[in-house]
């Protein structure tokens, strides 16, 4: 089993819709999440981190499920420009610096 | 600005070549990385460091080689023992002290081919 997995998609969405991407960690004393952004050919860019008490920024919502392992992110009144790849990012319990441990990415295309 | 840079956008390899990337952030941060990403994959460290003059292999370190003299930089060689070295590689810096969840700033990356 992959330390954190997601569903790569792609998910193909409408303007104004709402989609949610989930994601599946391995290691269960992980400590810190994050969702990252990445724009095609570019960097990844931090989208947001992940508490347990869940959190949200504008349109954007994320929520982490320690007892099943997940997280997710929520995306509402979905704008064009939110078409990207998006990271699941997970620092692995028992790990120090620089152990960030990267899902593979999910595609989303929103579309006119 | 504060920032990371990385150079060169591009690069191409010849076989049996060694070829260096460069990687500077002027963000005054402690701790440095190296991410190798391929298509349709998420990223993988390569190396790492958190101080100046030391540094750890990450979870695909063969073939690669680092220094970091400076505290601002932290270049990557990709030797001729990388079979496959054709992908996006990518420099991050992160200030240390955060209990674990130092978010991690990536620079624009280089992308490396071999001919």
């Amino acid at each position: 089993r992959k330390e954190v997995e997601q569903d790569p998609g792609p998910f193909n969405v409408p303007e104004g819709a709402t989609v949610a991407f989930n994601c599946t960690y391995s290691n269960s004393a992980s400590q810190s999440f994050f969702w990252y952004r990445q724009d095609c050919r570019k960097e990844p860019k931090l989208l947001m981190s992940v508490y347990s008490s869940g959190n949200e920024d504008g349109r954007f919502t994320a929520q982490l499920n320690r007892a099943s392992q997940y997280i997710s992110l929520l995306i509402r009144d979905s704008k064009l420009s939110d078409s990207a790849t998006y990271l699941c990012v997970v620092i692995p319990g028992g790990t120090s610096y620089g152990k960030l441990t990267f899902g593979q990415g999910t595609i989303l295309t929103v579309h006119p | 600005d504060g920032g990371i840079t990385q150079s060169p956008k591009y690069l191409f390899r010849k076989e049996g070549q060694n070829v260096t990337l460069s990687c500077e952030q002027n963000l005054n941060h402690d701790a440095m990385y190296w991410y190798r990403q391929d298509p349709g994959q998420g990223l993988r460290l390569i190396y790492y460091s958190q101080i100046v003059n030391d540094f750890q292999k990450g979870d695909i370190a063969e073939g690669y080689s680092v220094s970091r003299e400076k505290k601002e930089s932290f270049p990557l060689t990709v030797t001729s023992a990388q079979k496959n070295p054709t992908a996006f590689y990518l420099c991050a810096s992160s200030i240390i002290g955060g209990g674990g969840q130092e978010t991690q700033y990536f620079g624009p990356g280089t992308r490396l081919l071999v001919l």
